[in-house]
């Protein structure tokens, strides 16, 4: 069955630092795969997309992922991080059928 | 830009109340979902639709039905409203055959039932 898993509730991080956050999946084939985020009090915007190709993906707001077959992982990175990026990331997986799989998300603080 | 729109930000509502919560979107997708979201829990289906009148149930449709009657609209239906229905609710839609783009979502309803 699939599945996302996102091992980390909540990360810290200081303004200008980099950034990793985790996102394990389980799919039968190869998947298409997302990251979103979600500010506070709103809907959840695309970050990025992996569906074939380039392993490295790029996205909006400087943030990148690379999809790892053999590890089935899509990790979320950003090498300098803003006070403005302090919200709620959600990974997804899918499509069976019509239908997306989402983790329980990250909730990312930045620090002065 | 795909646009999707939900009615109400905010809504409160007293316990066994009928609740109807409205989502449109403007960019003729064939696919439209209805997901809550609660901490620690992350985004649950209740519902979605893949054409007109078409419905098929998520992961929780206890407590709720859901009608599409165009194609650009899908409504939630609570039929009686419960404290533990109190969450955000997140509307979605999707082009179907381009289904690699992903969903677009609308900004959400907080619905608190007292």
């Amino acid at each position: 069955a699939q599945s996302v898993t996102q091992p980390d509730i909540h990360i810290t991080v200081s303004e200008g630092a980099s950034l990793e956050l985790r996102c394990n999946y389980s799919y039968g084939a190869t998947p298409y795969l997302f990251w979103y985020v979600q500010s506070p009090g709103q809907g959840l915007q695309l970050l990025l997309k992996y569906f074939s190709g380039d392993t490295l993906v790029q996205g909006i707001k400087g943030f990148e992922a690379e999809f790892k077959r053999s590890q089935s992982s899509f990790n979320l990175r950003k090498p300098s991080v803003h006070w403005s990026d302090a919200a709620e990331y959600f990974c997804a997986v899918g499509p069976t059928g019509n239908q997306f799989y989402f983790g329980t998300g990250t909730s990312l603080t930045v620090i002065p | 830009d795909v646009k999707v729109t939900q009615s109400s930000r905010y809504l409160v509502k007293r316990t066994g109340e009928k609740v109807f919560l409205e989502c449109v979107q403007d960019m003729d997708h064939e696919n439209m979902f209805w997901y809550r979201q609660d901490p620690g829990l992350g985004l649950r289906l209740i519902y979605f639709s893949y054409d007109v009148k078409m419905k098929e149930k998520g992961d929780i449709p206890e407590g709720y039905s859901v009608s599409r009657e165009k194609k650009e609209r899908f409504s939630l239906i609570l039929e009686s409203a419960s404290t533990n229905q109190t969450s955000m609710y997140l509307c979605a839609s999707n082009p179907g055959e381009r289904r690699r783009e992903g969903y677009t979502f609308g900004s959400g309803t907080r619905l608190t039932v007292v």
